[in-house]
């Protein structure tokens, strides 16, 4: 059974680095797309970025130029920077999965996310 | 970038009846790459749809999306207790990847 889980500082003060990991168990990080998602409270979800096989990555526009994401398979797990945040990024951030991507393949050219971490509440603040 | 309007914003109905979601986007999604997810409260997304029309893995046939180009339905027959919650669609045809304001099918 696959599990995705975040982990992470629950409160980030403005102007730094908000930095998260999703851990992978059951599946391995080199196939599938993996992705972050947030959502502030009482609000929608808002698309991050993804990450797939040979570590390629596209990021939301209105976030590329503060946004990270990597992965380190030795560890099977995924990691999330966002910088110079503010309080506009208190946020629950999930980590999921998309479809197959592998090096041979990739089922979809963009993901949708078939599976979800719990959640991390991450506090912006001064 | 592809805006999706969900609507309507909230509906109001009983266990039993039938609940009609519906998800416009502001260009034609490619290939339908079009998904709908439930969200309870304290809870993250379940995925239920995919490529307009195709349930995942375990989700009840009750729940039925269709829908092409820009114009795309989630419909939830014969509502069951556990189906009040909040619903998001998403388009995956083109970067940024988007999603819809959601619709709260609430009792």
């Amino acid at each position: 059974q696959v599990q995705l889980q975040e982990s992470g500082p629950g409160l980030v003060k403005s102007s730094e680095t908000l930095s998260l990991t999703c851990s992978v168990s059951g599946d391995s990080i080199s196939s599938y797309y993996w992705g972050w998602i947030r959502q502030p409270p009482g609000k929608g979800l808002e698309w991050i970025g993804y990450i797939y096989y040979s570590g390629s990555t596209n990021y939301n526009p209105s976030l590329k130029s503060r946004v990270t994401i990597l992965q380190d398979t030795s560890k099977n797990q995924f990691s999330l920077k966002l910088n110079s945040v503010t309080a506009a990024d208190t946020a629950v951030y999930y980590c999921a999965r998309g479809p197959y991507c592998s090096s041979a393949r990739c089922d979809e050219p963009h993901p949708n996310f078939n599976l979800w971490g719990q959640g991390t509440l991450v506090t912006a603040s001064s | 970038e592809i805006v999706l309007t969900q609507f309507p914003g909230t509906l109001s109905l009983s266990p039993g009846e039938r609940a009609t979601l519906s998800c416009r986007a502001s260009q034609s999604v490619s290939t339908n790459y079009l998904a709908w997810y439930q969200q309870k409260p304290g809870q993250a997304p379940r995925f239920l749809i995919y490529g307009a029309s195709s349930r995942a893995t375990g989700i009840p046939d009750r729940f039925t999306g269709s829908g092409s180009g820009t114009d795309f339905t989630l419909t939830i027959t014969r509502l069951q207790p556990e189906d009040f919650a909040v619903y998001y669609c998403q388009q995956y045809g083109s970067s940024p990847l988007t999603f819809g304001g959601g619709t709260k099918v609430e009792l």
